[in-house]
């Protein structure tokens, strides 16, 4: 089993739809990222988070420490917004080594 | 902003053939990792490197082997292809410690035919 568990694996949404991708993970952690991988094969890291949440354009993404799951919204979804959302989480010691959930690929459609 | 260079993006290859595959990074990153991904698997680490000549296995290290003789550099060495080993890699480097972003490649997507 996955240490992390991503859903939905698929989405498609219509433009300016509320979007939320859920991250499940079973290990006790410091801090979640979540990146954005688009077509061709590019990936950019979103965002890092420990607590609370962050907020970046229409991007948000919280986290629960205590339930070990995190999310990632986006309001106001755009075309441009397709793309494969992918979590991680750390593992061992030194906090650099990542262990990957499978992604979620979501289409927005015009 | 950071730059990380994967040699190629697209590469065919025969079976049994000696692969290198070369990742370049400017920001003096201390930290640099090998992945491949694979639909329905996502990624996976191949080896790790957190140092001029040091490396570590990930989870997948069979069949290939890496070396980092210079900072920025750190290859991907597949001593005997075969079938099994087409995917794409991506190469990532990072800064030592906590809550420092990867930053990747464009990533290279290697047949094996």
């Amino acid at each position: 089993k996955n240490e992390v568990e991503q859903s939905p694996q698929n989405l498609t949404a219509q433009e300016g739809e509320f979007i939320t991708i859920n991250c499940s993970y079973s290990v006790g952690i410091s801090a979640l990222h979540w990146l954005q991988q688009h077509p061709g094969g590019g990936i950019v890291s979103l965002f890092m988070l420990s607590s609370g949440k962050k907020k970046h354009g229409r991007l948000i993404a919280t986290i629960n420490i205590q339930e070990k799951h995190s999310s990632l919204h986006i309001t106001a979804s755009h075309p441009r917004d397709s793309a494969v959302y992918i979590c991680a989480v750390p593992v061992g010691t030194s906090g650099s080594r990542l262990t990957f959930g499978e992604g979620t690929q979501l289409t927005v459609n015009p | 902003d950071v730059k990380v260079t994967q040699s190629s993006r697209y590469l065919v290859k025969r079976t049994g053939e000696k692969v290198f595959l070369e990742c370049v990074q400017d920001m003096d990153h201390e930290n640099m990792f090998w992945y491949r991904q694979d639909p329905g698997l996502g990624l996976r680490l191949i080896y790790f490197s957190y140092d001029v000549k040091m490396k570590e296995k990930g989870d997948i290290p069979e069949g290939y082997s890496v070396s980092r003789e210079k900072k920025e550099r750190f290859s991907l060495i597949l001593e005997s292809a075969s079938t099994n080993q087409t995917s794409m890699y991506l190469c990532a480097s990072t800064h030592s410690g906590e809550y420092q972003p990867q930053h990747f490649g464009d990533g290279t997507r290697l047949s094996i035919l």
